[in-house]
């Protein structure tokens, strides 16, 4: 069975730092690999996503993440962030050669951007 | 194109009452899944419908159902609600090629029926 781990709840971080969102999954088949964001009160958005290829995807507002298969790692990633990355993240996973659309998702990481 | 519609946004409902959730998904779109999201459980899936047959199915009671139209609009209804229903449905559609397999892999989501169980 798949799982996915994500180990920070909360991260705090200031206005224009680097930042680091940790995930990692497990699963005994090959996976996709999906970052999504939530805003309050809102569904979710598309951050950046891994099918296959190139280990560093790039996605929208400036994110990145790189898939480590042997570390079994997908973390996220943004260089200098902005208020208006106060939001939760969600790292999920589906399988790849099921055929379907199941995902399972991490619990979330609550990032807050602070002035 | 528009996005992913769920309606009602809010509901207010009390224990053993039933709830019906509506889910219209991207046009073109013809596989929906629903999941629920809860602060103790995070975001669980429910099932995802293709064709109007479940293709596949979540850990969750019989209480839990749902169902997809010719149009591929897509309904879930939770039957004798209980308090731990109260959560944040959320609805997502995709693209599937001509088997039905997955294209693009990609879900799109609605921004929710938050149901509340008094």
């Amino acid at each position: 069975a798949q799982s996915v781990t994500q180990l920070d709840s909360q991260v705090p971080v200031f206005e224009e730092a680097p930042v680091e969102l940790r995930c990692n999954y497990s699963s005994s088949v090959s996976v996709y690999l999906f970052w999504y964001v939530q805003y309050p009160n809102q569904g979710l958005q598309l951050l950046l996503k891994y099918l296959s290829g190139s280990t560093l995807v790039k996605g929208i507002n400036g994110f990145e993440a790189e898939f480590n298969k042997s570390q079994t790692s997908f973390h996220l990633r943004k260089p200098s962030v902005h208020i208006s990355d106060t939001a939760e993240y969600f790292c999920a996973v589906s399988e790849g050669a099921s055929g379907t659309y199941k995902y399972i998702f991490g619990t979330g990481t609550r990032l807050k951007v602070l002035a | 194109k528009a996005g992913v519609t769920q309606t009602p946004r809010y509901l207010i409902k009390t224990r053993g009452q039933q709830v019906t959730l509506s889910c219209s998904p991207i046009s073109g779109h013809r596989s929906v899944s629903w999941y629920q999201q809860t602060p103790g459980q995070g975001l669980q899936f429910l099932f995802e419908y293709f064709s109007e047959t479940q293709r596949n199915k979540g850990n969750f009671p019989g209480r839990f159902s749902g169902r997809q139209f010719s149009n591929s609009r897509s309904e879930m209804n939770v039957s004798t609600l209980e308090l731990g229903d109260s959560a944040l449905y959320l609805c997502a559609s995709s693209l599937v090629g001509l088997a039905g397999a997955p294209s693009k892999n990609i879900q799109y989501f609605g921004a929710g029926t938050r149901l509340s169980v008094l």
